[in-house]
């Protein structure tokens, strides 16, 4: 099946400072992307929808300004979590949808743990 | 409003046991229905995906069912082994002016002991 990679998949960072994740789509090209976020013994909420070369659609309630997505490539979506809040810890998944026979597929990233101090 | 539940919340079996967790939803216009498996601190990992005409799709010891009348579907797991313990999230997609929307159950945390 198809792979999607996060990096890096743990990052620990002060107050303040920005952090950046990548999510790539290692043998496929996926034109959307999306970003998620778990809290611990929740399910995944989404964040955002990311479309190769056209800004982000975010959810409501998600402040496009801190969390900054860059959808550069067809197998390259990055989330920069601008001056980090330890509110903001938490584990960020991708996902990236790769077109199956019938319907699209959508594969998930490992997953990035996040944990300001 | 467009929702997905799942039950129960969590569950704790022996191994070698069957089990069956459930889902229902509210979503519309439906265009398929996903069960993912996430073990902790991992992504989710497909298990099925079934659209609308699909009844029942079996993967391994997962078999998943889909009662598209009653907006309902179930994912049977059969002898369990230790390595089944995690999240199972029923996901349901919805299609709209082309665009694809997820809906994300909040799961059921299976605990398989031995």
């Amino acid at each position: 099946g198809a792979v999607v990679s996060q990096h890096p998949s743990r990052v620990i960072c002060k107050s303040g400072t920005s952090v950046k994740i990548e999510c790539r789509s290692l043998d496929f090209q996926a034109t959307t992307m999306f970003w998620y976020r778990q809290f611990p013994k929740q399910s995944l909420m989404l964040m955002a929808t990311s479309n190769e070369g056209s800004k982000a659609t975010y959810e409501q309630g998600v402040e496009k300004d801190k969390f900054l997505i860059n959808h550069a490539s067809l197998t390259l979506s990055t989330l920069t979590v601008t001056s980090a809040h330890p509110e903001d810890s938490s584990f960020y998944i991708c996902s990236a949808n790769s077109r199956g026979r019938v319907v699209y597929e959508q594969y998930f990233g490992p997953g990035t743990r996040l944990t300001v101090t | 409003k467009n929702q997905v539940e799942q039950s129960p919340q969590s569950l704790i079996i022996l191994e070698g046991k069957n089990c069956t967790l459930q889902c229902n939803y509210t979503v519309s216009p439906f265009s398929n229905l996903r069960w993912y498996k996430q073990d902790t601190g991992r992504g989710p990992v497909s298990l099925t995906i079934m659209t609308f005409s699909e009844n029942t799709k079996s993967n391994g010891r997962y078999t998943a069912t889909l009662d598209a009348d009653t907006k309902q579907s179930s994912l049977h797991i059969t002898a369990s082994q230790l390595s089944d313990s995690a999240s199972y999230i029923c996901v349901v997609s919805r299609e709209a002016s082309g665009t694809y929307k997820y809906i994300f159950g909040t799961g059921t945390r299976l605990k398989v002991l031995a």
